[in-house]
């Protein structure tokens, strides 16, 4: 159990577009999603956390208009890259967190998608 | 705040013999500690955690790790090590307390097996 899963896995998109990505667990309810920016060769940082029902909270730093998050469901959550702009490409990894206790505390994460912005 | 170190970069080791990889935190709060292990171009596995009770965890595959409160250490171990371990790994750490295990990392440690 526990597995969480991302689509696209890789996505190349030209500037100014925007870029679309799911993360979605698929044998749990997640009542909180995280989304991670990963840079070669660099730790994750995270960007955002994720409630279902309510507005994601933002790390310092990071835009929320940018970096659109909604979490739908117990299952969804979605990152828009919005006017992509190259500095914009990087290695993005969700996560999820079941619902219930005792697992709450533990956070799975998707495989990941790589995006290429020309 | 919370802050994770992990004092090597890179790790190389000749098939078969022991590795451990370094992890020490700080944090003003009780904490749950985690391994994760990140193949190439692919997301987290959980290796391992520390929640409570035993300080000393072990996973399906021969790694084990041990917290230990006094030195905040959770260094990561294994006896034997093939050339499949070969990964990135990663040290992690949450509060204990409260609704929102938020995870704050180190920088990883790449581990690579030879032959």
């Amino acid at each position: 159990g526990a597995v969480v899963s991302q689509h696209p896995s890789r996505v190349i998109c030209k500037s100014g577009t925007s870029v679309k990505i799911e993360c979605r667990s698929l044998d749990f309810q997640a009542t909180t999603m995280f989304w991670y920016r990963q840079f070669p060769k660099k730790s994750l940082m995270l960007m955002a956390t994720s409630n279902e029902g309510s507005k994601a909270t933002y790390e310092q730093g990071v835009e929320k208009d940018k970096f659109l998050i909604n979490h739908a469901s117990l299952t969804l959550s979605t990152l828009t890259v919005t006017s992509a702009h190259p500095e914009d490409s990087s290695f993005y990894i969700c996560s999820a967190s079941r619902l219930s206790i005792p697992f709450s505390n533990t956070q799975y994460f998707g495989p990941g998608t790589r995006l290429t912005v020309l | 705040a919370q802050s994770v170190t992990q004092l090597d970069s890179q790790v190389p080791v000749f098939e078969e013999a022991p590795v451990e990889l370094r992890c020490n935190y700080s944090s003003s709060v009780s904490v749950y500690l985690f391994w994760y292990v990140q193949y190439p171009n692919q997301g987290l596995q959980l290796l391992l955690k520390y929640l409570s009770g035993s300080t000393l965890v072990e996973s399906i595959n021969g790694f084990e790790a041990e917290f230990n409160k006094s030195q905040t250490s959770f260094h990561l171990r294994k006896p034997s090590v093939h050339i499949s371990d070969t990964a990135e790994y990663f040290c992690a750490v949450s509060n204990s307390g409260g609704s929102n295990y938020k995870l704050t990392f180190g920088k990883g440690t790449l581990l690579t097996v030879n032959p």
